[in-house]
């Protein structure tokens, strides 16, 4: 079965640095996603990333997918107190399997 | 608008007992997912489901059952509820057309005394 592992585990960064998260698969990304999480509320879709190469930007948010490493990045630029929150990253397997398999996630704390 | 919504979004209940988690979506997908979240596990999951009258186990399927009777409704049941099954649930939905994203409830907080 396939296993995401994301690092770091958890980061605290003050406001206004960058920071860099990743996540690592132990079988081939078909596709990759990344959801953000706020303490006792439900995960919010942020990007997916099918192709190798591929790389997205949501305001200061930017995702990477390096196919070849079986990994994805997700940085964010000049962080603010609002991108603070769990970051799960999770990954079709490929054929006709519908489900996603999750990392455990990198837990944010950004002060201001 | 479409959405997905849990009920309820916080139950607390005794071992043994038989209890039944909500989940609803007007999306019309195909797809429905049910997910616990616990601390150092991630998300893991439980059950699913690719249509109407079509269900499946997922890693974590022991002492939980689902079915799916129509489009918009996956409900989750712990037939006898046990500690060990105090968690954060949550139900996701996707179109089911092809690779696509998973759309999550708001989740719903359970636990077992």
């Amino acid at each position: 079965s396939q296993e995401l592992e994301q690092s770091p585990q958890s980061l605290i960064v003050q406001e206004g640095k960058n920071l860099t998260i990743n996540c690592t698969s132990s079988k081939t990304l078909y596709g990759l996603y990344w959801y953000k999480q706020k303490y006792g509320e439900g995960l919010i879709f942020l990007m997916m990333l099918q192709k190798g190469g591929e790389e997205k930007s949501h305001e200061k948010i930017t995702a990477k997918l390096d196919e070849k490493k079986q990994q994805s990045s997700l940085h964010i630029t000049a962080s603010q107190p609002s991108h603070a929150g769990i970051y799960l990253c999770g990954a079709y397997s490929g054929g006709s399997n519908y489900k996603l398999t999750f990392g455990k996630g990198t837990l944010l704390t950004v002060n201001p | 608008d479409a959405e997905i919504t849990q009920s309820p979004r916080h139950k607390i209940t005794e071992t043994g007992r038989q209890v039944t988690l909500a989940c609803h979506q007007t999306w019309n997908h195909n797809n429905m997912f049910w997910y616990r979240q616990d601390l150092g596990h991630g998300l893991r999951l439980i059950h699913y489901s690719y249509g109407v009258q079509d269900t499946n186990k997922g890693e974590v399927s022991d002492g939980y059952s689902v079915s799916r009777s129509n489009t918009e409704d996956l409900p989750l049941t712990l037939e006898s509820a046990a500690s060990s099954q105090t968690s954060v649930y949550f139900c996701a939905s996707s179109p089911g057309l092809s690779i696509d994203t998973q759309y999550f409830g708001p989740g719903t907080r359970l636990t077992v005394l």
